[in-house]
């Protein structure tokens, strides 16, 4: 059965820094990955997503994720976070049966300090 | 091009009552999913449509929950009776190519008290 994990239920960076939210995957054939966020109150927005080709995928408002297949992971990267990035970020996978249903992490909240 | 449509935003209603969800898909998308989002979890789905007819439904609890999709467009989702563990944001997706993008409304946040 396809999934994904998110380990981290919460990431705390300061603004201006670096940031990383975590995630790995266990699927049976090629991963077709994706990250979207959810601000409050609000749908999920997509971000990004990994069908082929480059490990390195460019995404929405700044955000990159690099696809490590030896380590089954997709980690959502951004080089300087904002006080505005902070919101509920999830990874997901498409289902590979014939349904083709996204199956979502369990959420990782980011918060940016000022 | 317009999103996602879904109605209400809100809804507070007692246990043991009825309620209903609508959502209007991007024109053209032929496949729209019914997603449940309890506090603290991610989305799960519920129901999936290709056109008007039910690709997945394995995790419906049909004894209370029902979905339509009329004419392959617009889709409604009821709950009846709700119960308390029913309280969730309740989102609508749809996509145009299968498996490859989906676009989501802003969901509808149901409390049962």
């Amino acid at each position: 059965a396809q999934s994904v994990a998110q380990p981290e239920d919460q990431v705390n960076v300061a603004e201006g820094n670096p940031l990383t939210v975590k995630c790995t995957y266990s699927v049976s054939g090629n991963p077709y990955l994706f990250w979207y966020v959810q601000y409050p109150n609000r749908g999920l927005q997509f971000l990004l997503k990994y069908i082929t080709g480059d490990n390195l995928v460019k995404g929405s408002y700044g955000f990159e994720a690099e696809f490590n297949k030896s380590q089954t992971s997709f980690h959502l990267k951004k080089p300087s976070a904002l006080v505005s990035d902070s919101a509920l970020y999830f990874c997901a996978v498409r289902d590979i049966s014939n349904t083709d249903k996204l199956i979502f992490g369990t959420g990782t909240r980011l918060q940016v300090f000022p | 091009e317009a999103g996602v449509a879904q109605s209400p935003r809100y809804k507070i209603i007692e246990k043991r009552q009825s309620v209903a969800f609508w959502c209007n898909p991007i024109s053209g998308h032929a496949t729209l999913y019914w997603y449940q989002q309890i506090l603290g979890q991610g989305p799960k789905l519920l129901i999936q449509f290709q056109n008007n007819g039910v690709v997945d439904d394995s995790q419906l609890p049909k004894d209370r929950f029902s979905a339509e999709r009329l004419k392959g467009v617009d889709s409604t989702l009821k709950i009846q009776p709700a119960k308390l563990e029913d309280s969730a944001v309740y989102l609508c997706a749809s996509s145009q190519d299968r498996g490859y993008g989906y676009t989501f409304g802003s969901g509808t946040r149901l409390t049962v008290v």
